[in-house]
């Protein structure tokens, strides 16, 4: 059974930074790309950001170019969502998603986590 | 804004027939494939249709899905009570450089 668990969310002040994790279960973790995709609570959904197999290509949301950073590592089976200066608008549930392809801007999400609540407030 | 436009809402009675549009442009709909998801209340998101209208296992044939040119749309037929839920369209953006959502549609059975 796939599963995405992510953890790291909370409460952060405004120009702080926090790291999401998310740990994968029940596949080949290093045979897919992965995404971040946010939702403010009410609100619709965002892609933040894409990773490919490897770790060899990334991409991002315009909204979070060079503040936010994604990375995995694979002998851990693990996804990682750097958030930088973070302001307000951040505010959102923070989803792990799978791709069902190597690429990050090819394939469509078949699982995702439930999701982690990060609050950036003062 | 939402880069793909969806209607904010649609409704039905049960048994009918409701559709839901997902405009976009040449760098998006026009060029890639659509997918489409489904989101319950307090819930995460989970795929409803693929690559514009392929559907997973476990997915009823009551979901389809269809694309013409820069416009994509989903489709319930025999709309139940269980199907209310926000629908929300997705595709890649060429000039972007990223994933692209609608801003969901809430369906709301009568």
């Amino acid at each position: 059974e796939v599963q995405l668990v992510e953890s790291g969310g909370g409460l952060v002040q405004p120009g702080g930074s926090l790291r999401l994790s998310c740990a994968a279960s029940g596949f080949t973790f290093n045979d897919y790309a992965m995404h971040w995709v946010r939702q403010i609570p009410g609100k619709g959904l965002e892609w933040v950001a894409g990773i490919g197999w490897n770790g060899g290509s990334a991409g991002y949301a315009d909204s979070v170019k060079g503040r936010f950073t994604i990375s995995r590592d694979n002998a851990k089976n693990s996804l990682y969502l750097q958030m930088n200066s973070l302001r307000p608008e951040d505010t959102a549930f923070y989803y792990c998603t799978k791709d069902i392809d190597i690429l990050y801007s090819y394939g469509y999400w078949d699982y995702w986590g439930q999701g982690t609540l990060v609050t950036v407030s003062s | 804004q939402s880069v793909l436009t969806q209607p904010p809402s649609a409704s039905g009675t049960p048994g009918q027939r409701v559709t839901i549009s997902c405009s976009g442009s040449s760098a998006n709909i026009g060029s890639n494939y659509v997918k489409w998801y489904q989101q319950f209340p307090g819930t995460a998101p989970t795929l409803l249709i693929y690559r514009n209208g392929q559907r997973p296992s476990g997915v009823p044939d009551r979901f389809s899905g269809s694309k013409s040119g820069t416009s994509a749309s989903l489709a319930i037929s025999g709309l139940r009570s269980q199907d209310e839920a926000d629908y929300y369209c997705a595709a890649w953006d060429e000039s972007l450089s990223a994933w692209v959502f609608g801003g969901g549609t809430k369906v709301t059975v009568l």
